[in-house]
């Protein structure tokens, strides 16, 4: 499984956009880039799953640049409630039939 | 929707006892893993189940051991426990060639004395 490596932590206010990049320069081929969200004493929690390009959905937006080196999670108009550890995870069918090896998250803290 | 289920939520024991931790995986998903999550740590992975059988090894003491039953709910038995095994146990279920992640459980919080 890809090695990936993002910020440690992160302070924003309430109504900000939160970029979150992740960086897995030994990507491969197969391998999908996955964020989960995870708050304290809960277990983790899906929040989106892209191969390349931008994804969408709900609650937040994925770029994934041509090389596929890195990630940005974004998180529109984060309130009190986003703040949470989230992890980047990069594997081959996450979902599919691979293990989820969780690696360093990014601490992130939204203030009022 | 249904969710992953685990049992109990909190379980307290004495240093060298034994411990089981139950999982109930979302209907029809064939897969299920557990996760160890100590204090301040990022998930570990210990190990996983596929259609009942083991399919990848973690982390996994040799002091635990786990399986997954015919009605693909799976438990997590821990023996000659130790301080180092407080920590929060997650258990994720998923289905085979359905990308878009994993659900995880609420986990049992388990406390050695």
């Amino acid at each position: 499984l890809a090695k990936t490596t993002q910020p440690i932590s992160m302070d924003s206010y309430e109504g900000q956009e939160v970029n979150i990049t992740c960086s897995h320069n030994n990507i491969a081929t197969n391998d999908y880039i996955t964020w989960y969200q995870q708050f304290p004493s809960q277990g983790p929690r899906f929040i989106i799953q892209g191969y390349k390009t931008k994804v969408t959905n709900e609650v937040a937006s994925l770029f994934i640049p041509a090389d596929r080196k890195s990630s940005t999670l974004s998180l529109p108009r984060v309130s009190l409630s986003d703040t949470a550890v989230y992890y980047c995870l990069v594997g081959e069918g996450l979902g599919s039939q691979g293990n989820l090896i969780f690696g360093k998250g990014t601490k992130l803290s939204v203030k009022p | 929707a249904a969710g992953v289920i685990q049992s109990p939520r909190h379980l307290i024991k004495e240093k060298r006892e034994t411990a089981t931790l139950k999982c109930y995986p979302i209907p029809r998903h064939d897969t299920v893993y557990w996760y160890q999550q100590g204090p301040g740590q990022d998930p570990q992975f210990l190990i996983s189940f596929y259609e009942k059988m083991q399919s990848d090894k973690g982390s996994i003491p040799d002091r635990f051991s786990a399986q997954q039953f015919s009605d693909y709910h799976s438990e997590l038995n821990m023996s000659s426990l130790e301080l180092g095994d407080s920590a929060l146990y997650f258990c994720a279920s998923s289905l085979r060639g359905q990308p878009h992640g994993y659900t995880f459980g609420s986990g049992t919080r388990l406390t050695v004395v």
